[in-house]
């Protein structure tokens, strides 16, 4: 069963637009909603992250928008530019203290045209 | 930005065969993990490590893994045998500690069983 369900798969938006993705969840217990972008070649980063206690979190260009009661939280990226294509991973983390276990979502390829 | 660094890069072997991952993580992280990634699919978490121990592994984490990190040096993940499932890649990550969420990924090992 995935725990973390993310749409679109892939997603063309042109300069200067802003680009929306979303993600859901089952598990209520978990407690750290991080974006994950990686570029081609290269290891996911870690780009901006939300505790529950929240329902938005901004970062420049980058927000995140959370739901609780809904299960949902997505990334909003503003004034899109061609240096942000890339795939988008949403995750969310279960436990403490053993250590960060992640459950991603399967990724969004965002492509941003000039 | 901190480093996670995996060798090799690519691997190929046959079904049968012993293959184990190397992982370089950032120099003062405490916590290790394994994900796995199959083509087109979101990465899932394989085993967390720390201190010595695997203090969390899902049910991917079959019992022809191990991994361990002797005496400091690399943390690895070997697959004794490998069956053609076992084809992903593989991405370490590390963090300074366990309810962070802030992982650093390695760029992944690609493994090929054929």
């Amino acid at each position: 069963q995935q725990q973390v369900r993310q749409s679109p798969q892939s997603l063309t938006v042109w300069e200067g637009e802003t680009a929306i993705l979303n993600c859901s969840y089952e598990d209520s217990t978990f407690d750290y909603f991080p974006w994950y972008h990686q570029f081609p070649g290269e290891s996911p980063a870690l780009l901006i992250a939300i505790r529950p206690v929240s329902n938005k979190k901004e970062d420049g260009r980058f927000t995140i928008f959370f739901n609780k009661r809904e299960k949902k939280f997505s990334l909003h990226i503003a004034d899109s530019q061609p240096g942000d294509s890339a795939t988008y991973f949403c995750a969310a983390r279960a436990g403490q203290g053993t250590g960060s276990k992640l459950s991603f979502g399967k990724g969004a390829k965002l492509t941003v045209s000039p | 930005g901190p480093k996670v660094l995996q060798i090799p890069s690519h691997q190929i072997i046959d079904m049968g065969q012993m293959v184990t991952l190397n992982c370089d993580p950032v120099s003062n992280h405490l916590y290790f993990y394994w994900y796995k990634q199959i083509l087109g699919q979101q990465m899932e978490f394989l085993v967390n490590f720390y201190n010595g121990k695997v203090m969390e592994k899902s049910k991917l984490f079959k019992d022809q893994f191990s991994v361990e990190r002797p005496d400091g040096s690399y943390f690895t993940l070997k697959i004794q045998p490998t069956a053609l499932e076992d084809s992903a890649v593989y991405f370490c990550a590390s963090s300074l500690t366990g309810n962070t969420g802030q992982l650093y990924f390695g760029e992944g090992s690609k493994l090929t069983v054929l």
